[in-house]
């Protein structure tokens, strides 16, 4: 079965410094795959996807992400975290052979001054 | 101005009642999807549907049921079944012309049973 892990369920950082959020994936071919940021009580933001090309991927709000086939992992990185980075990011991966759409647990992300 | 709409914000249910959430899209896509959301658990795929008239089980459908009459609506039935209701529902849309595309997500819904 397809799942996604992020082995992260919270991470302190302070703010100014970088951050990395994990992302792995099980799927039997390389699947489309997202993130997306939650701020408390509300939908969710796509921050950036991949689904073929360019291994490292550029999306809003200063955040990137890399594919490493090898790994099967899929990690969210932001060089410099501002206090407005506090929120709750989910992995997605989206099957090839339908529109089913399969979620992370996510990482809760506190920023500290 | 495009969107997905989902009401109501918060809703309270006695428990052993059916309770119905909307889910309103104005972005003409085809695949529309629930999932519910608990702490820690992040978002679980209760329903998604392809195209108007379909629909296929998520990963926890037990206790729900789900119509597709119109594009444009996909309605979620908590229904007296369902062990444990009280989450947050969260509706998304997405673009079936292109697999790689992104959901779009309403804002939610808060149900409690009491």
């Amino acid at each position: 079965a397809q799942s996604v892990t992020q082995p992260d369920i919270h991470i302190t950082v302070s703010e100014g410094a970088s951050l990395e959020l994990r992302c792995n994936y099980s799927y039997g071919a390389t699947p489309y795959l997202f993130w997306y940021v939650q701020s408390p009580g509300q939908g969710l933001q796509l921050l950036l996807k991949y689904f073929s090309g360019d291994t490292l991927v550029q999306g809003i709000k200063g955040f990137e992400a890399e594919f490493k086939r090898s790994q099967s992992s899929f990690n969210l990185r932001k060089p410099s975290v501002h206090w407005s980075d506090a929120a709750e990011y989910f992995c997605a991966v989206g099957h090839i052979n339908d529109y089913k759409l399969s979620f992370g647990a996510g990482t809760t992300v506190t920023v500290r001054a | 101005d495009g969107g997905i709409t989902q009401s109501p914000k918060y809703l309270f249910r006695k428990e052993g009642q059916n309770v119905t959430l909307s889910c309103e899209q104005n972005l003409n896509h085809d695949a529309m999807y629930w999932y519910r959301q608990d702490p820690g658990q992040g978002l679980r795929l209760i329903y998604y549907s392809q195209i108007v008239n379909d629909f296929q089980k998520g990963d926890i459908a037990e206790g729900y049921s789900v119509s597709r009459e119109k594009k444009e609506s996909f309605p979620l039935t908590v229904t007296s079944a369902q062990k444990n209701p009280t989450a947050f529902y969260l509706c998304a849309s997405r673009d079936r012309g292109l697999m790689n595309t992104e959901a779009f997500f309403g804002q939610g819904t808060r149900l409690t049973v009491v």
